[in-house]
């Protein structure tokens, strides 16, 4: 079975500064892995991912995050927010092919609040 | 925008009477996945279909049912809804066969008194 853990419940921090949302997961097999953007009252929204190749995967919005395979580690990075940045941030995981039909398991998300 | 699209969007029903949100898709995708999220527990897998009729359990599957008679439309129904199924409810697409990143819906917001 596999888990996925987002360490903070909220992150508060000031405009321009940088921020790191950690997420960490277990699972037995190789997998995927994904951060997922969720505004107030919205669906979720792909953000980045992790499928093969580069540990460094970026978004087109400036954030980033690092595939670390021996610390289980899949931590989201922004070295300058904005206010705009405001949202609930969602870790999955899921088995890298097998067939588990693509089913992922989600972290409790982190809620990023970014101050003036 | 993955094409999905989730009727009602809002729903407020009493306790023991049948409820069904539908998800529909414009786009032939085979995956489908209804999810419910709540506080505390994130987002938690009720039932997915990987192809018309195909369709399966997932972690949280007691007190709903589903049905894909077309790719197009996967329902979710409670069958005699209780108060404890207040949630929102969302579907999911995943994006072909190598891609495993799935695309959410909108959502419904379900109230159940």
């Amino acid at each position: 079975a596999q888990s996925v853990t987002q360490l903070d419940s909220q992150v508060p921090v000031f405009e321009e500064a940088p921020v790191e949302l950690r997420c960490n997961y277990s699972s037995s097999v190789s997998v995927y892995l994904f951060w997922y953007v969720q505004y107030p009252n919205q669906g979720l929204q792909l953000l980045l991912k992790y499928l093969s190749g580069s540990t460094l995967v970026e978004s087109i919005n400036g954030f980033e995050a690092e595939f670390n395979k021996s610390q289980t580690s899949f931590h989201l990075r922004k070295p300058s927010v904005h206010i705009s940045d405001t949202a609930e941030y969602v870790c999955a995981v899921s088995n890298a092919g097998g067939t588990s039909y693509g089913k992922l398991t989600f972290g409790q998300g982190t809620i990023l609040t970014v101050h003036p | 925008d993955a094409g999905i699209t989730q009727s009602p969007r809002h729903k407020v029903t009493e306790t023991g009477t049948p409820v069904t949100l539908r998800c529909h898709q414009t786009e032939n995708h085979r995956y489908m996945y209804w999810y419910r999220q709540d506080p505390g527990h994130g987002l938690r897998l009720i039932h997915y279909s990987y192809g018309v009729k195909d369709t399966d359990k997932g972690e949280v599957s007691d007190g709903y049912s589903v049905s894909r008679s077309k790719t197009e439309d996967f329902l979710l129904t409670l069958e005699s809804a209780t108060s404890s199924q207040t949630s929102v409810y969302f579907c999911a697409i995943r994006a072909g066969d190598r891609g495993y990143e799935q695309y959410f819906g909108p959502g419904t917001r379900l109230t159940v008194t």
